[in-house]
């Protein structure tokens, strides 16, 4: 019975590689976001999908790249991963703006460490 | 820009004490405020705050917005080693984006 799932749960992976994360939640929620978690725990949003279509992105790198191939589901695949891309990202769902949307229901995080 | 800003950034507290946390907040087009509670994994959702002066509470946690001052509280009564964690305030803005504070860190010892 869970809310929001992601896989993987950790990835170790070199500089320079092409890595995805997924995510999907079966709350029937419309909106799905991306978040960053530092290792200062400073968690800032990234993008934002409102029934697939991005609502929300957050002056992130062209390296990183949203798909939502449908209302349940949105991935997340960054290019060339660089140092800088190490941290613990987390998904996110909720109602869409104006219908409750607020509330925010986070997946338990992907931490990626880029070697 | 939106900014939230949370107080004290770090907690140390026994075992029976009360804390409050605190939260001010600049956000645009201000829609709410919420408490979010994260222990190793995923933030999980406390509060949602949108009216002033009108305290929400669960069991020993409890909050009140002051929508005048930009400030939110988060209360925690006779603390257990169980409430330690980063608790996160977030401003929630017209666009339904969601800003968050860096958390304040409390740690209860027995």
């Amino acid at each position: 019975d869970t809310a929001v799932s992601q896989t993987p749960k950790y990835l170790v992976t070199q500089m320079g590689n092409d890595k995805s994360i997924k995510c999907e939640q079966n709350l029937g929620h419309d909106t799905m976001y991306w978040y960053k978690q530092d290792s200062k725990k400073f968690l800032k949003i990234m993008f934002s999908y409102n029934n697939k279509e991005l609502i929300i992105n957050e002056t992130v790198p062209n390296r990183f790249s949203p798909k939502s191939p449908d209302k349940a589901h949105l991935n997340l695949h960054i290019n060339s991963l660089e140092l800088g891309d190490s941290a613990v990202y987390f998904c996110a769902s909720s109602y869409p703006p104006g219908q409750g949307g607020d509330t925010q229901y986070f997946g338990p995080g992907t931490r990626l460490t880029v070697l | 820009e939106d900014k939230v800003v949370q107080s004290p950034l770090s907690l140390v507290v026994h075992e029976g004490d009360t804390v409050t946390l605190n939260c001010s907040y600049e956000v645009t087009n201000f829609r709410s405020l919420l408490w979010y509670k994260q222990e190793k994994k995923a933030p999980t959702f406390l509060f949602m705050l949108t009216s002033s002066g009108i305290e929400k509470k669960s069991g020993r946690l409890s909050s009140i917005l002051d929508k005048k001052e930009l400030f939110s509280i988060l209360n925690i009564t006779a603390t257990q080693t169980g409430d330690s964690a980063v608790y996160l305030c977030a401003g929630v803005t017209g666009s339904e984006k969601l800003v968050f504070g860096k958390g304040t860190k409390l740690t209860v010892n027995p």
